[in-house]
This record gives C-alpha cells, structure tokens and sequence, in this order.
C-alpha cells in the first residue's frame, strides 16, 4: 500500500478556495485516491476518489498529474462547516484478498481551520 | 438509508469487564470493517471482512480482541477482559466492494466512545 504525506494542518477563512496536496511516490497501477473527511465524534465520511487526471463532485474536486505520485483536493469557497480533518488514501481493492487492505492506515491527516 | 448503525455510542466499564460492540452494515453491503481511533495512534484498522468472512485480522492488537460476523448485517467485537489502553472510539465501516472493481469506499458509523477505568 502506498504511504501518503500531507500537511498536517492548514489555515483559511470564509469563501477562499482550499487546496490539500498529498504526496504517494510508491502508487501501485491499481490503486485509487480516495479523500475522506472526519468531523469531531464523527466518523470519517467519503468526500472524492479518482484514478488520474480530474475529478469533481458537488463536493470537491480532485486534481491527479500524470505521473499519479501526487494529488490535490480542492475545496471551491470552503466555510466554518468545512473545519474538520481530511485524509488522503492510496489503494486498491483488486488486492484485498491478498491482505492488502491490512495496510489501510488513514495517517494523522490534515486539520483545516476555516475562521470568520 | 439508516447508514451504518453501532451500539452502544458510549459504554464506560471497568478494567476486567467484558465489552461487547455492535455494528449492522448498509444493507447490500458485503465488506465490514472494524477501527479503532485515538490521538497518538490515529484511526487503525483491526479487522475487515468479506461476505462474513474474515479476511484478514492482523491489526488486532491481542488475543483479547475477537470480531465476528454471524451474518450479512451484524458483527460484534468482543475485548474480554477488557484494559484501560483500550479505550478509544471504535468505528465500524461498511462497502459494497465487489469483484473486479477497485477504488473501494467505505462508509463509517457513528462510532462507539469506549472508557475503560
């Protein structure tokens, strides 16, 4: 399973647009991104997934180069309803009945803080 | 659609006590995943199943945790006797996960609060 980087927080303020960047060097051909986003006492909850180029959604989009090593979340004119942790995961599902999901570790994330 | 359903979202207990955590799936689903989050370690997975079987529990932190899944919509796990380095929020997460497609998603219940003192 590739092991993904990205900051560990971010700061931003009503109406700006967001951009999350998480780095996988080592994705596999079948693997997918998928973003997720955790609110207190919550469960984390499926925002976007993509495979290569772009990606959107009512919610976010999703920008994926070439060389797939890395993505972009992009939250369009994010509010105070938007703070919440957003995790970025690198996987794929044809390998898990070899065990592959037993690595599916969601890492620290990132905590976005939308203020007034 | 009720999403995924666990009980109970809070259970306070003693160290030495049995706990037992309940998850039903989004009905049609046929992969299950228990977690488990706390701030120095994060959200890790302890166990997934497919078609109630388990398919792979090697996140399970001991042989005092034991998840099963009598059926296609409930699954419990078990800490017995249970230790206060156990207490967390435990997530259960459902998918519809079917063969030959990847990019799985998955979709988590409340949680259950577990306090062991």
């Amino acid at each position: 399973l590739a092991k993904t980087t990205q900051p560990i927080s971010m700061d931003s303020y009503e109406g700006q647009e967001v951009n999350i960047t998480c780095s996988h060097n080592n994705i596999a051909t079948n693997d997918y991104i998928t973003w997720y986003q955790q609110f207190p006492s919550q469960g984390p909850r499926f925002i976007i997934q993509g495979y290569k180029t772009k990606v959107t959604n009512e919610v976010a989009s999703l920008f994926i180069p070439a060389d797939r090593k890395s993505s972009t979340l992009s939250l369009p004119r994010v509010s105070l309803s938007d703070t919440a942790v957003y995790y970025c995961l690198v996987v794929g599902a044809s390998s898990m009945f070899s065990g592959g999901y037993n690595k599916l570790i969601f890492g620290a994330g990132t905590r976005l803080a939308v203020h007034p | 659609d009720a999403g995924v359903i666990q009980s109970p979202r809070h259970e306070v207990t003693e160290m030495g006590q049995e706990v037992t955590l309940r998850c039903k799936p989004i009905s049609g689903h046929n992969s299950l995943f228990w977690y488990r989050q706390t701030m120095m370690r994060g959200l890790e997975l302890l166990i997934y199943f497919n078609n109630n079987v388990p398919i792979d529990d090697s996140g399970m932190p001991e042989d005092r945790f034991s998840a099963k899944m009598p059926n296609a919509s409930f699954s419990t796990l078990k800490i017995q006797p249970s230790e206060p380095r156990d207490s967390a929020v435990y997530f259960c997460a459902s998918s519809p996960w079917t063969s030959g497609r990847d990019g799985d998603t998955q979709y988590f219940g409340p949680g259950t609060r577990l306090t062991v003192l």
